[in-house]
């Protein structure tokens, strides 16, 4: 059992590019969500799925995208790269209930955006 | 006001100490309590999860929840150093489709 399992662990990109960060999770969670992570700033929700094909936006959605086609995959896109969206990023899952309910949370992705 | 605030340290302790880490929150309809501990370079990962008011005891981990001042607490008793992490206390109600966290305090237990 892997639990939520996140690629690629380290990333460096040059400001304007693209990328996909992926999580995968193989508990049948249907929530799933993404966290950054930044100093003294705590963990902040990006974006989050309650099932697949259904999304909504967290605390910090700008300059991020998701979808949900299945209950195991959840990815993130950075749509154009900024300095700003550097940052440690965090997958987490839980079983159905909401956000009152346990969060299993990835290794996480470091991104470091030049 | 933030929703939660969060103490950062770190806090630095003797093995075998009893440790005190606390978070307060704003909100009083917060009635999901839950206390994460994060080690170096790895995810958060759940410690305790308490609902509404009172104690849970786990092992050396106590969690406490005062509700009428806002004031959740997290106790290690006989602390090792292979507690050193840092602990993330995060709050939630019932209707709200998120899970707010503190900003985290470092720990270290030095043997």
């Amino acid at each position: 059992n892997a639990g939520v399992t996140q690629t690629p662990k380290f990333q460096v990109l040059k400001t304007g590019q693209s990328m996909t960060l992926q999580c995968a999770q193989d508990m049948n969670h249907e929530y799933m969500s993404w966290y950054r992570q930044d100093p003294g700033m705590g963990l902040r929700l990006i974006h989050y799925s309650v099932g697949a094909g259904i999304t909504d936006q967290g605390e910090v959605p700008n300059g991020y995208n998701v979808s949900r086609s299945t209950t195991e995959d959840f990815p993130l896109r950075l749509l154009s790269a900024a300095p700003s969206q550097t940052s440690v990023y965090f997958c987490a899952s839980s079983y159905s209930g909401g956000y009152n309910q346990p969060q299993h949370f990835g290794d996480g992705t470091r991104l470091s955006i030049l | 006001q933030k929703e939660v605030e969060q103490d950062p340290g770190p806090l630095s302790v003797p093995e075998g100490a009893i440790v005190s880490l606390n978070c307060t929150y704003s909100n009083s309809a917060f009635q999901y309590f839950m206390w994460y501990r994060q080690y170096s370079r790895k995810g958060p990962e759940l410690l305790m999860y308490t609902y509404s008011s009172g104690n849970k005891e786990d092992g050396r981990f106590t969690a406490q929840v005062d509700k009428s001042s806002k004031y959740i607490s997290l106790f290690i008793r006989d602390s090792q150093p292979s507690d050193s992490a840092t602990y993330l206390c995060a709050i939630s109600s019932y209707n709200t489709d998120k899970l707010i966290f503190g900003t985290g305090t470092r720990l270290q237990v030095f043997p």
